[in-house]
C-alpha cells in the first residue's frame, strides 16, 4: 500500500537557519504529493504541493521538488523564523480518495 | 468565510456519553472526510463520503457513524465514548479523488 516516510524530529533550529526535513514515499501509481503544516493549536494548512515529477511546489519560502527517481519529497527553507515552529507533515495521494501522512515532524525555532 | 468549518472546537465529556462533531464546507466540494490525530499527533483517515455516499471506512469502531445529509455537511457521532477516543478530529473536504485536500480547524475531544 501507499506511504510516507518522514524525518523523525523533534527538530530544533535558530533564527535564520537553513531547515530541511527529509520525506520519501512508496506508491503503486503517479501520487500527487502535499506538505502540510500545523501551528501550535491549530489546524492543518496545505503548505505546497506537487503533481508531478520535477515539479516544485512553494510557499511562505518554502519548497519541495518532487523527485520520482528518489520517491523524495524533501522540504526546505533558506532562513527560519519563530513563526515557522511548527509540526510539518508530508502527505501523498494516489488518485484515489484519501491522503497518507507521514508521521509528522516537530520544529522549534529558537531565537 | 471559513471553507471548512466544525463545531465544537472543544469538547469534553464523560466517558460512556454520547457526542457528536458537526461539519460544514462551503467549498462546493463533492468529497467529505473525518481524519483522526492521536495524542502523537499521527493523522489517519477514518471515514470518507463522496456525494454522500461512504466511500472509505478504516476500520473504525461501529461506535462511530458518520452522516452525510447533503454533500456541504458530514457529521460524525460517536457512542459510548471511551477514554481512548480522546483525540483531535479533523473534517475535511476536497474536490474529488487526488486533488487537495482542505481541513477544518480541528475538534479537540477529551474524554474524562
Amino acid at each position: 500500500g501507499d506511504s510516507v516516510t518522514q524525518m523523525e524530529g523533534p527538530v530544533t533550529l535558530s533564527e535564520e537557519a537553513f531547515l530541511t526535513i527529509n520525506c520519501t514515499y512508496t506508491a503503486t501509481g503517479y501520487p500527487s504529493l502535499f506538505w502540510y503544516v500545523q501551528y501550535p493549536g491549530e489546524g492543518l494548512q496545505l503548505l505546497l504541493k506537487a503533481t508531478k515529477a520535477d515539479d516544485k511546489g512553494s510557499n511562505k519560502g518554502f519548497e519541495a521538488t518532487y523527485r520520482k527517481e528518489t520517491t523524495s519529497f524533501h522540504l526546505e527553507k533558506g532562513s527560519v523564523q519563530v513563526s515557522d515552529s511548527a509540526v510539518y507533515f508530508c502527505a501523498l495521494s494516489d488518485r484515489d480518495y484519501k491522503l497518507s501522512f507521514g508521521a509528522g515532524t516537530t520544529v522549534t525555532v529558537r531565537a | 468565510d471559513t471553507a471548512v468549518s466544525q463545531t465544537p472546537k472543544y469538547l469534553v465529556t464523560q466517558m460512556g456519553n454520547d457526542k457528536s462533531i458537526k461539519c460544514e464546507q462551503n467549498l462546493g466540494h463533492d468529497t467529505m472526510y473525518w481524519y483522526k490525530q492521536d495524542s502523537k499527533k499521527f493523522l489517519k483517515i477514518m471515514f470518507s463520503y463522496n456525494n454522500k455516499e461512504l466511500i472509505i471506512n478504516e476500520t473504525v469502531p461501529n461506535r462511530f457513524s458518520p452522516k452525510s445529509p447533503d454533500k456541504a455537511h458530514l457529521n460524525l457521532h460517536i457512542n459510548s465514548l471511551e477514554l481512548g477516543d480522546s483525540a483531535v478530529y479533523f473534517c475535511a473536504s476536497s474536490p474529488g479523488a487526488g486533488n487537495t485536500i482542505y481541513f477544518g480547524e480541528g475538534s479537540w475531544l477529551t474524554v474524562v
